[in-house]
């Protein structure tokens, strides 16, 4: 499968902990975004990198998140001292131009 | 006000029936709109494109009023398998997602 992979699938973790999922993006593909979804919401974007330059971070990003992308190919995202409110499906999804291409998120639940 | 606005349904719908959702965004410049399929506790998937003439892929149709800000799409002659959330998408500076619209096909 030559999609978006990311791992770890699902989450759980108690309040305070740090966590960090990694997204691998479709090959040839040189941006990479990080989206946020909540139960009954649309994804929310965190932020987008274009080969290995953060180019544009939402202010839903805190302090307490932070997004790498060091060759440029695989990304990973962190949150330290996690919230309950933290929790929800963290999508990855990457595109050449244009179209956006997701894969299959990393549900967090923080207790 | 948000940057893309839905009604979140639900819709049910009879096999067999034609559906059509609308969605209406809030920056006028606006680059590029889609159409993406989400099902229970799955990634969002690309529907379709959707372009100012208008374009039809199957059972799908999906249009754009660049003037009223407003894009529908229609689904003709529901299946079963097409139960599943339908996001309206989007782009000005970032991708921005509506709240989706649920569908659910009745037999």
């Amino acid at each position: 499968d030559t999609g978006v992979s990311q791992n770890p699938r699902h989450k759980i973790t108690k309040r305070g902990q740090n966590v960090t999922f990694r997204c691998d993006p479709i090959s040839e593909h040189n941006r990479l975004y990080w989206y946020r979804q909540t139960l009954g919401q649309g994804p929310e974007f965190l932020t987008y990198f274009q080969n290995e330059a953060q180019l544009e971070k939402s202010r839903l990003l805190s302090d307490r998140f932070s997004a790498e992308r060091p060759k440029g190919s695989f990304s990973t995202l962190e949150i330290q001292r996690t919230e309950q409110g933290d929790s929800a499906m963290y999508l990855c999804a990457s595109s050449l131009v244009g179209t956006q291409y997701f894969g299959p998120g990393t549900r967090l639940l923080v207790l | 006000r948000k940057e893309v606005e839905q009604d979140p349904g639900p819709f049910n719908v009879p096999e067999g029936a034609t559906v059509a959702f609308n969605c209406t965004y809030s920056n006028s410049a606006s680059q590029s709109f889609f159409w993406y399929r989400q099902d229970c506790r799955k990634e969002p998937k690309l529907l379709m494109s959707v372009y100012s003439s208008g374009n039809e892929d199957g059972r799908f149709t999906a249009q754009l009023n660049r003037a009223s800000q407003y894009i529908s799409l229609l689904i003709r002659d529901s299946k079963l398998s097409d139960s599943a959330t339908y996001l309206c998408v989007v782009l000005s500076n970032n991708l921005f997602f509506g709240t989706g619209t649920r569908l659910t096909v009745i037999p």
